[in-house]
Parts: structure tokens; C-alpha cells; sequence
């Protein structure tokens, strides 16, 4: 099993590009998370995702947009990119009954000049 | 609001020396309390789950304690391999609750 994998690994954007960051699981796990993690803050969630078709917002969602269309997918979008979004991506992935025990993907590295 | 502060931010450990990592909460109501290994350019590893006071768990040189207010991770004789950042992240009770994380604590220990 390749458990969480996340495409791509680093990026290079301009301020105001678009791109999307895509997570892949395949473990079969209902709950699915977006993270974001930058020096001295710790990890940060973005948004997630209960089940296929669902998702919410996390502690810092604004300028982030999310699709679960298949239960083993999760997609980050950033439709403006800013400087500020520059930061280690992460997605996680977990049973509903066991949300603490998360499992994590290899990162996506963001710079955006 | 959910706290979670652990300390200290760095620890540089000789081989063989034994010693705690520090994680205080501050939650309304714990569900559960959970440490993470995370090596350099990878994602956090999940390590333990600790749900009430007084519980312990352990793994090979690593072993989580828990009371009211704090948990410990107690490394004993660690080896360089152990060199990781370590993560602490609670949850707190409740419809919707998500993980809140601390900053973590980078470990180097020296052969």
C-alpha cells in the first residue's frame, strides 16, 4: 500500500496563479485533511473532509478552496496565490473512529514570489 | 480556545542520556491526546494515544504519559535515531472537534 501520496512535491508560483495540490489515499478512509505547516506556528488545519462529497473549513481557510469527488481523493485549489500561502502542505487522512491516529502524506513545498 | 505549548523548543541529548519532552494542554474536555514523530522533509508519524489521566504507553525507548494538565514523552537511552521533532496535538470533546497541535520539539542526540 502506498498509504497517502500527494502530487506535486514542490512548486513554484507567481502571486496571483492558480494551481491545485492533489491527495491520494488509499487506505479507505472516510476523514480527510489538508494542513499547512510554517516555522514556529505548528500545524494548521485548512480544511477537511468527512466522506465523498463533503467538505468544511478548518482554522485557516480563506484563500483555499477544496474538493472531495472520490472518497480516495482530496484536492487543495489556490485560485490567487500570495506570498503569504508560501508553506509545506501536508494531507492526512483518518478512520472516523479513531480521528487523533492520522496518517500523513510526504508534503508539497510552496513558494510563491 | 484549545492550547497546546510544548517545551523545550530544541534538546540536544548525548547518546544514552535520558530525558522528557513537555506537552501542556489547556482543552474543554479531552477526547484524546496524541504524539507524533516527524522527520526532517516527511510528514508526522503517528506515535501514541493517550485518553485519561495516569494512562502510559510505550514503544522501544519511548514511553507517553498523561495527567490533567500536561503529558510527558520520557526518551530512555536514545540513540541518534531518535533525532526527530516530536509533535503533541490534542482533541477536544465534541461534534466537529479537530486536532490542535503544538509547535513541536526538535530532538538531536549525539553519538
Amino acid at each position: 500500500n502506498a498509504g497517502v501520496t500527494q502530487t506535486p512535491k514542490f512548486r513554484v508560483l507567481k502571486t496571483g496563479q492558480s494551481m491545485t495540490l492533489l491527495c491520494a489515499q488509499d487506505m479507505n478512509h472516510e476523514y480527510m485533511y489538508w494542513y499547512r505547516q510554517d516555522p514556529g506556528m505548528g500545524l494548521r488545519l485548512i480544511h477537511y473532509s468527512v466522506g465523498e462529497g463533503t467538505t468544511a473549513k478548518g482554522e485557516v481557510p480563506d484563500g483555499y478552496n477544496v474538493s472531495r469527488l472520490k472518497k480516495q481523493n482530496f484536492l487543495l485549489g489556490l485560485e490567487s496565490a500570495a506570498p503569504s500561502q508560501t508553506s509545506v502542505y501536508f494531507c492526512a487522512s483518518s478512520r472516523p473512529t479513531s480521528e487523533g491516529t492520522q496518517y500523513f502524506g510526504p508534503g508539497t513545498r510552496l513558494t510563491v514570489l | 480556545e484549545d492550547q497546546v505549548t510544548q517545551s523545550p523548543e530544541a534538546l540536544r541529548l548525548q547518546e544514552g542520556e535520558s530525558s522528557s519532552l513537555n506537552c501542556s494542554y489547556t482543552v474543554s474536555g479531552l477526547r484524546g491526546l496524541f504524539w507524533y514523530r516527524q522527520d526532517p522533509g516527511k510528514g508526522p508519524e503517528f506515535l501514541f494515544t493517550l485518553y485519561s489521566a495516569g494512562e502510559e504507553k510505550e514503544k522501544e525507548r519511548l514511553k507517553a504519559t498523561l495527567t490533567k494538565k500536561e503529558s510527558f514523552l520520557h526518551i530512555t537511552a536514545p540513540k541518534p535515531e531518535d533525532s526527530a521533532t516530536y509533535l503533541c496535538a490534542v482533541q477536544a470533546n465534541g461534534a466537529n472537534s479537530k486536532l490542535t497541535f503544538g509547535k513541536g520539539i526538535t530532538l538531536s542526540v549525539r553519538p
